[in-house]
């Protein structure tokens, strides 16, 4: 597609239902990477995928987070068991490759607003 | 770690310049990066550096010294639509792959 696409863009959860949050990035980008932003912070790095695999998963904050990439496209960040620390907005992001040295901006999805009640 | 450290907030003036400075850690530099993000949207990409020097784009610019540590982003002419927060990214290692954020400087341009 034109840009990178995240659904849904709000999502309240109860305290221990598990969510996925999807990620469809710009076409032929073949890295994706998953952050998080609570309010007022900086961008706190979870995992990224080169094609289908993921090289960097040192983000991820326990083991109820979890992410899949499949196909070198669509991705999904699946918590397990949310807990209200969980809350924050979760932003994609994709860039032609990530590896070298050249210019590999990202270009990010409008993210998902997550509130855990 | 790899400390990123940019002013927490700044305040500027309509048709003045303002520098935004990052400092991070050097081992491992592989290139820097300035995103924008305005309140309530997602960054998007402004300039890219991995080698010392001035990168010039219109109205920004970002400079980078990298035995120093150091780059920061200056923005000429501000408007006010210029007010929002800068991010400094720094990625570090070839074949890491991702960018570590600074927290962010918070940037409010006033008539």
């Amino acid at each position: 597609g034109a840009g990178v696409s995240q659904s849904p863009s709000n999502k309240v959860t109860e305290k221990g239902k598990d969510v996925e949050l999807r990620c469809d990035p710009i076409s032929g980008h073949t890295a994706l990477y998953w952050y998080r932003q609570s309010l007022g912070q900086g961008l706190e790095f979870l995992i990224y995928f080169q094609g289908n695999s993921a090289p960097d998963k040192s983000g991820l904050p326990s083991d109820r987070f979890s992410a899949e990439r499949t196909g070198g496209s669509v991705s999904t960040l699946t918590i397990q068991r949310t807990q209200q620390e969980d809350s924050a907005v979760y932003l994609c992001a994709s860039s032609l490759a990530a590896q070298g040295l050249a210019n590999y901006g990202y270009t990010f999805g409008s993210g998902t607003r997550l509130t855990v009640v | 770690g790899q400390n990123i450290d940019q002013p927490t907030e700044m305040t500027a003036t309509e048709g003045a310049i303002v520098q935004i400075n990052c400092t991070y850690q050097t081992s491992g530099f592989n290139g820097l990066f300035w995103y924008q993000q305005h309140a309530g949207e997602a960054p998007t990409f402004l300039s890219y550096n991995v080698l010392d020097g001035l990168e010039e784009k219109g109205r920004f610019s970002s400079f980078l010294s990298r035995s120093k540590g150091y780059s920061y982003l200056l923005l000429k002419e501000l408007q006010m639509k210029d007010s929002a927060s800068y991010l400094c990214a720094v990625r570090y290692n070839t074949n890491a792959g991702k960018s570590t954020f600074g927290d962010g400087t918070t940037l409010t341009v006033k008539p």
